[in-house]
């Protein structure tokens, strides 16, 4: 039973450009969110997807969007970089549309460095 | 929104001795999740726990919703348990998501 994958596991981009990191959820699970965790912090919570639609979305700019597809694997976009969007990106997956008792599972993460 | 603060923020343990985190949180909650960040950045769970006591291994955890608070023990602790524990939460709210909240984690060094 493959857990949650992430691509790539690395990225080192520059300012102002665009950057694309992937996701696909635990078997059997159909809700992806995303987390961004700067150095030292814990993680903080960007957006979720269900259904192929952002359900709840946290307190990051419309710089970062995403989409999810109908495998259910998902994408996180982020425009414009800036320096301060450096941080681990961590992909998170439930069941049942992420009912108030389900467990999330979180994947490796994907590490971006923005110069 | 819910508001997570756990402590110590930091522990310097020798081996084979126990621990206790503490995670404090502002509001009633429907989850709460103890999480495992290894070096590598990877989140492991350790318990879904919204209330009560559960065991696994050398670890255990205890969450007294009442009084909005979790305890995560650590017994005969070794160099690997070595990491960042995190104590995350979310209140279920109008169909609107199971987003996670995290606390600022206590960061766990054993030494051998």
């Amino acid at each position: 039973d493959a857990g949650v994958t992430q691509s790539p596991t690395h990225l080192i981009k520059t300012r102002g450009q665009q950057v694309t990191l992937r996701c696909s959820p635990k078997s059997g699970h159909d809700t992806v969110s995303w987390y961004q965790q700067a150095l030292g912090q814990g993680p903080q919570f960007i957006f979720q997807y269900y259904e192929e639609e952002e359900r709840q979305r946290g307190n990051f700019p419309d710089r970062f969007s995403g989409h999810q597809f109908p495998n259910y694997s998902s994408e996180l976009n982020v425009n414009a970089l800036l320096l301060g969007d450096s941080a681990l990106y961590l992909c998170a997956s439930s069941s049942a549309g992420g009912g108030r008792t389900d467990t999330q599972y979180f994947g490796p993460g994907t590490r971006l460095t923005v110069l | 929104g819910i508001q997570v603060e756990q402590s110590p923020p930091d522990l310097i343990l020798q081996e084979g001795a126990n621990s206790t985190l503490r995670c404090n949180f502002s509001d009633s909650v429907n989850n709460l999740q103890w999480f495992h960040q290894n070096p590598w950045g990877q989140l492991i769970n350790l318990f879904y726990i919204p209330s009560g006591t559960k065991q696994n291994g050398r670890l255990s955890a205890t969450t007294v919703a009442t009084e909005r608070y979790s305890l995560l023990y650590i017994s005969s602790s070794q160099t690997t348990d070595s990491g960042v524990y995190f104590c995350a939460v979310f209140f279920w709210w109008n169909n609107a998501g199971n987003m996670l909240t995290f606390g600022g984690g206590t960061r766990l060094m054993v030494k051998p």
